[in-house]
């Protein structure tokens, strides 16, 4: 079945070394997003892709990078990753008609902790 | 920015009674959804209403959009125990050359068997 799958579904890092959390996608959609959802609130963009271009979030931090070298695959980079970074890491994806958010098809998650 | 907000913040109910929920949000959208995300889990679509719409139905789902008063509620009938889940609404808002998602807080249900 067409599908976002988010791989590892648990990551475990040390305050400060580098992670990288992946997303792949088979519905060929060209819109990809990550978004970061903390326990009991709302699941908050961090950037997306249209095709290649790369929308960051104004209070997203620097500290969160993105990389999406094909349709299919898209990264989560966390330089230096701190205790406040712990969180779900949902990745969507999305075939907008025209400027209109169509829905959006989710992974199953990511969940960092940050020792 | 804006943000739809759920209400309530969380139900509990009996298996096979109705399950209410309303969202409200502050600006002009173009259209709003309802997800469901299951513990531990990614998020669900189901249902998506336009700005034009006024009610829709999906199986035992009923949702309905009043943009004068900015809210929309989402119905589930003949609860089961299966529904127990976190209930978000995302409001599709017009920005600059794109469009934006913005996800409330969401409801958490509790279907008792």
């Amino acid at each position: 079945d067409a599908m976002v799958i988010q791989n590892p579904r648990y990551q475990v890092t040390q305050f400060g070394k580098p992670v990288t959390l992946s997303c792949s996608q088979t519905l060929n959609h060209n819109v990809m997003y990550w978004y970061q959802q903390k326990s009991s609130q709302a699941p908050k963009l961090l950037f997306h892709y249209y095709d290649k271009d790369f929308n960051n979030e104004a209070d997203t931090p620097d500290n969160f990078q993105s990389r999406r070298p094909n349709t299919s695959f898209c990264f989560l980079d966390i330089r230096s990753p701190g205790l406040g970074d712990a969180a779900m890491y949902l990745c969507a994806t999305s075939s907008p008609v025209g400027r209109d958010n169509e829905k959006l098809f989710f992974g199953s998650g990511t969940q960092l902790s940050v020792l | 920015s804006q943000q739809g907000e759920e209400d309530p913040q969380a139900l509990s109910i009996q298996e096979g009674e109705n399950a209410t929920m309303n969202c409200s949000y502050k600006t002009s959208i173009n259209n709003l959804q309802w997800y469901r995300q299951n513990s531990g889990r990614g998020l669900v679509h189901l249902i998506l209403i336009r700005s034009n719409e006024r009610e829709k139905h999906s199986g035992r789902l009923r949702v309905t959009l009043d943009t004068s008063k900015k809210s929309s509620s989402l119905l589930i009938t003949a609860s089961r125990a299966a529904d127990t889940a976190s209930y978000f609404c995302a409001t599709d808002e017009p920005t600059g050359a794109n469009s934006k998602l913005t996800f409330g807080k969401g409801i958490t249900l509790s279907v008792r068997p």
